[in-house]
């Protein structure tokens, strides 16, 4: 089955700084790879994802990078705020069955300094 | 007009005891999932239905049951409860058809057992 790594495990940053988390898949029949946010006592929720016929993908402050000859995907968090401290989770699926079942990466826990 | 919603929130019980945890999705989706969150905040897959039809049985003990009734519903119950039994449950579901791999998830049901 797929694994999926995941670090650090944990990331601490000043406000303002850039954030980066990486991530690396072992199965080459993924080709769909989110990225999930999880604030304290909530639920994880997706904040951006990317398949395996992109490079890069942005969404304002996030940007997600994969590397599909490495196997290796990384989440960008530019200009940090401190609503962007939680938990980050990775993760790398393929169809099966026309579902994609995702396989979670350990998870980077972010914590940004006012 | 929560989207995926599971029940009970809290779940205190004693060891040996039997319990059930109850999730329902409004989305239409297709597919739905048991997913465990540890204490170190692992997300784990545990079990995932594609309408009604179990598709993914991880090396969940067999103490561990789900039901899907029909494809909005899927209940999870658990039999002889032990102590390493104790974390976050978390339903949630995807829409395999159109393929966004997206996974909605619910507020996670906290099961303590003492």
């Amino acid at each position: 089955g797929e694994n999926v790594e995941q670090h650090p495990s944990t990331l601490s940053v000043q406000e303002g700084d850039s954030a980066v988390i990486k991530c690396t898949y072992s199965d080459s029949a993924s080709n769909y790879f989110p990225w999930y946010k999880q604030e304290l006592g909530k639920r994880p929720q997706l904040i951006i994802d990317i398949r395996s016929n992109v490079g890069e993908k942005k969404d304002q402050r996030i940007a997600v990078t994969l590397n599909k000859t490495a196997k290796h995907f990384s989440l960008h968090i530019t200009e940090t705020q401190p609503e962007d401290s939680a938990v980050y989770f990775c993760a790398a699926s393929m169809g099966t069955g026309g579902s994609y079942i995702p396989t979670f990466g350990r998870g980077t826990s972010l914590i940004v300094h006012p | 007009d929560t989207a995926v919603s599971q029940t009970p929130k809290y779940l205190v019980t004693q060891m040996g005891n039997d319990k059930s945890i109850k999730c329902e999705q409004n989305l239409g989706h297709d597919t739905m999932y048991w997913y465990k969150q540890d204490s170190k905040k692992f997300l784990k897959i545990m079990f995932s239905y594609n309408n009604k039809e179990l598709i993914i049985n991880e090396t969940v003990p067999n103490r561990f049951s789900p039901k899907s009734p029909d494809k909005a519903h899927l209940n999870l119950h658990i039999n002889s409860l032990e102590l390493g039994d104790s974390a976050v449950y978390f339903c949630a579901s995807s829409q395999g058809q159109a393929n966004t791999g997206e996974l909605f998830f619910g507020e996670g049901s906290r099961l303590t057992v003492l």
